[in-house]
Formats: structure tokens, sequence, C-alpha cells
């Protein structure tokens, strides 16, 4: 069975721009949730979707923001990148979010520039 | 609110001794604890849990966590360490502002278990 897939695994974008991270959970997980980890604030949790519904969401700006699609797949999207949006982007996937996210994918590194 | 918190930035254990990974924690209710590790360029990898129950907790490769609620704890150990243990383990909590959903996690700052041969 696969694990979960995040890509790209590294992204370089300057400030401004945006950028859309992907997250393919295991396969009959419906639930995916998001963090940012970083050296300064370390794990963060951004949000969490369930079928294609956003279920709550952390202490994140508007630019910030994701969707899940019927295939359980995910995307998170920030836009107008800040230098301190570099991160490890870390998605977890599990059944039904009904316990701890048990399944994370490799992560994607975001550098700002 | 829910917060954890691992006091040791740093833990150093020579291989075949006993390792103490510590975390406390502060929740209003019944508390939902969790361990992972992660190994670098990886994601995390889940270790245990405790929701209730037996106080001692038996996980992933020879780990175990003991929950003391006197003392509001939650630590990690393992009887004795291997070289392959070195990596970044993390404590968390559920954050049950969100009712419900457990995906929403508080994560400690993280300890880095160093073993050395």
């Amino acid at each position: 069975k696969a694990g979960v897939t995040q890509t790209p695994r590294y992204l370089i974008k300057t400030r401004g721009q945006q950028v859309t991270l992907s997250c393919s959970p295991i396969s009959g997980h419906r639930s995916v949730s998001w963090y940012q980890q970083t050296p300064g604030q370390g794990l963060q949790f951004l949000f969490e979707y369930f079928s294609e519904t956003q279920r709550n969401k952390g202490n994140f700006p508007g630019r910030f923001s994701g969707r899940q699609f019927s295939n359980s797949r995910s995307e998170m999207n920030v836009s107008t990148l800040e230098l301190g949006d570099s991160a490890l982007y870390l998605c977890a996937s599990s059944l039904d979010g009904e316990g701890p996210p048990l399944h994370f994918g490799n992560g994607t590194r975001l550098t700002v520039t | 609110a829910q917060s954890v918190a691992q006091p040791e930035d740093q833990v150093n254990v020579a291989e075949g001794n006993p390792l103490t990974v510590k975390c406390t924690y502060s929740v209003s209710g019944n508390p939902y604890l969790f361990w992972y590790v992660q190994y670098p360029n990886r994601g995390l990898q889940f270790l245990l849990k405790y929701i209730t129950g037996d106080n001692l907790v038996k996980g992933s490769y020879g780990f175990e966590a003991e929950f003391n609620k006197s003392q509001t704890s939650f630590h990690l150990k393992k009887p004795s360490a291997l070289v392959s243990d070195s990596a970044l383990y993390f404590c968390a909590v559920r954050d049950t502002a969100y009712g419900g959903s457990q995906g929403n996690l508080i994560f400690g700052k993280g300890t880095k278990l160093s073993v050395k041969p």
C-alpha cells in the first residue's frame, strides 16, 4: 500500500509569488491534515479536511488556504509569499480523522527568497 | 488552552542504556497524548498514544510512555537505546478546542535524541 505522497519535495519561490502543494493520502483515507514545521515555531497545525470539507483551521493568516478533492487528494495554497513562509510542510492522512494522524508524508520543503 | 512542553532540547545516551525523553502537558479535561519520531528529511512517524486506561503505554520500536496525572507528564522511555533511535522526538496533545476532530494536534518543540555507540 502506497504511503502518503507529497509533491513536490522541494520548491524555491520568491516573495510575493504564490505556491500550491499537493498531498495524496493513503488509499481509502478520507482525512487529510496539514502542518507547517519551522525551526523557530516548530510544528503547527494548518488545517484539516474530511470528505472535501474543512473541519478546522489553525491560527494562520488567510493567505494559507486548502481544499480537498473527491478522491481525497488535498492541496494547500499560499499566496503572496513571505520569507517567513519558508518551512517544511507536512501532510498526514487518516481513515476518518477520529484518531491521531498515523501516516505522514515526507513533506515539501519550501524556500522563499 | 492545551499545551505541551519538552524541557530538553537534546538528550544524549550511550547505546544499550535506558533512555527517557521528557514531556509535560497542560490540558483542560482528559488529555489525549501522543509521541512521534522524525528522522532527517522525513515526515513524522507515530509511536504511541494515551487516551485512557493503563498509565504505561507500549508503542512501536520498543518504546513506551508513562502517563502521570499528578505530575502532568508523559515521558517516553526505552529500556535499551539503539544508535538507530537517534532522531527528533515530538510529544503532542490533541487540541480539544475543536470538538470531534483529532487531526488538530499541538506539538512540543521536539527533543533531539543522540545515541552514541
